[in-house]
Formats: C-alpha cells, structure tokens, sequence
C-alpha cells in the first residue's frame, strides 16, 4: 500500500528565515505531488504540483519555491519566510498521469512564524 | 462568486440521523468530486470520490452529483460522535489541469 510521509510536524521558525518541509511517497512510482497550505479558517491553496522529476508548476507566485530531486520526494523552501507564511502546509499524492484521481495527503507540517 | 462553495456550519445532527452536506461548483467543465474528512489539527483524509451524475454508496457515506444544478452533496447515515468533523469538497477539471479547487469545508457536529 501507499504512504506518505511529511516532516517536521510541527515548526517554529523566525521572521527572514530559511525553510525547507519534505515530503516522500512509498509504494508507488512516478506519483503526481503537490504542496498546499491552510490558513485558519480557509480552503487549502495549491502552492506547487509536479508530475515528474524536476517538473515543478507554481499556482501562487510567491516567495517559497519547490523542488523534486527524485521521483517521490518533494521538498518545500523558503529562503527568507514572512509572517504570512504562517499556516497548516500539507504535501499530497495521486497516481501519474490522470488528472481525476483522488489526492491523499500527508499529515502535514504546522508552521508557526515569529 | 467562490469556484466551490460550502456553508461553513457548523451543522449540527443528533446522534443516528443522517447529516447531509452540500456544495456547489462553478465551473461546468468539472468533471471529478471528492469528498475529505479533516479532523481538528489533522490532514483531509478521502472518504469518496464520485464522476458521474447520480448516487455513490460506500458504507454509511452516499455521494450524490448533479452536473446540470452544479451540485455534489454528501450523505452520512446513522450519523455518530465519531463523524463530527469538517468536510472538505473538492472538483477537478480532468482535462489535464492537476489543478483540484477545495472548498472551506462544511463543520459536522453530531451530538450524542
């Protein structure tokens, strides 16, 4: 069966400073990935999808960016992160190459910024 | 106008009632409807998927779409504790966008 696995839980960082969440899928290959964030009280916004290795596609431009080294990892930075970055950052999977199939997601990072 | 819209509750259901949950799309090209279950402090976790118009059982869950009122809505029988929870609706174009848009999500509270 499939897993995902996403860390840290949970995070406190400083205003301007770095960010990196990783997330990896086991028992697939080739998986879509995507990185959303939850604030408060609001919807989930899709921040990136990639749909294979070094193919990243943002949705908000904005100051964090993403990457996909290997085939199911994801990673999620921030070279200088903003109080806006505050949220509930949630890595999720679905199977390569159809659009329609259902997303699962990771149990996520909550992300606190001082 | 919200491209998925949800009445954000809570709704609040009796225990072994049936909770029935809406939302609504507006994009007519949608064509895949998901329905998550998010717990406080905790990620959405699937409960249905469904493509066509019409009904979609799985256990105490009924998915029901209609295409042509743009609207996908969530039945849960024999309503327990344990369900009380936000429900997320999410719609996906399918037509080669990965782009899924999710609503903010519907608070059940089924009271014991």
């Amino acid at each position: 069966s499939q897993t995902i696995h996403q860390w840290p839980a949970t995070l406190v960082q400083p205003v301007g400073s770095p960010l990196s969440l990783e997330c990896t899928v086991e028992g697939t290959s080739n998986p879509n990935l995507y990185w959303y964030r939850q604030a408060a009280g609001r919807g989930l916004q899709l921040l990136f999808y990639s749909v294979g290795i070094g193919q990243i596609s943002s949705e908000v431009p904005q100051n964090l960016s993403a990457s996909r080294p290997q085939d199911r990892q994801f990673i999620l930075s921030s070279k200088k992160l903003l109080l806006s970055d505050s949220g509930f950052y949630l890595c999720a999977w679905s199977r390569q190459g159809r659009s329609n199939q259902p997303q699962h997601f990771g149990d996520g990072t909550r992300l606190s910024i001082l | 106008q919200k491209e998925v819209e949800q009445n954000s509750g809570p709704l609040s259901v009796p225990e072994g009632a049936i909770a029935s949950l809406n939302c609504t799309y507006s994009d007519r090209g949608s064509q895949s409807f998901f329905w998550y279950r998010q717990y406080s402090g905790k990620s959405p976790e699937l409960i249905m998927f469904i493509y066509s118009n019409g009904d979609k059982e799985d256990g105490r869950f009924t998915a029901q779409l209609n295409k042509a009122s743009q609207y996908v809505s969530l039945l849960i029988r024999d309503s327990q504790p344990s369900d009380s929870a936000t429900y997320l609706c999410a719609v996906n174009r399918d037509s080669g966008t990965y782009k899924y848009i999710f609503g903010t999500g519907t608070r059940l509270k089924v009271l014991a």
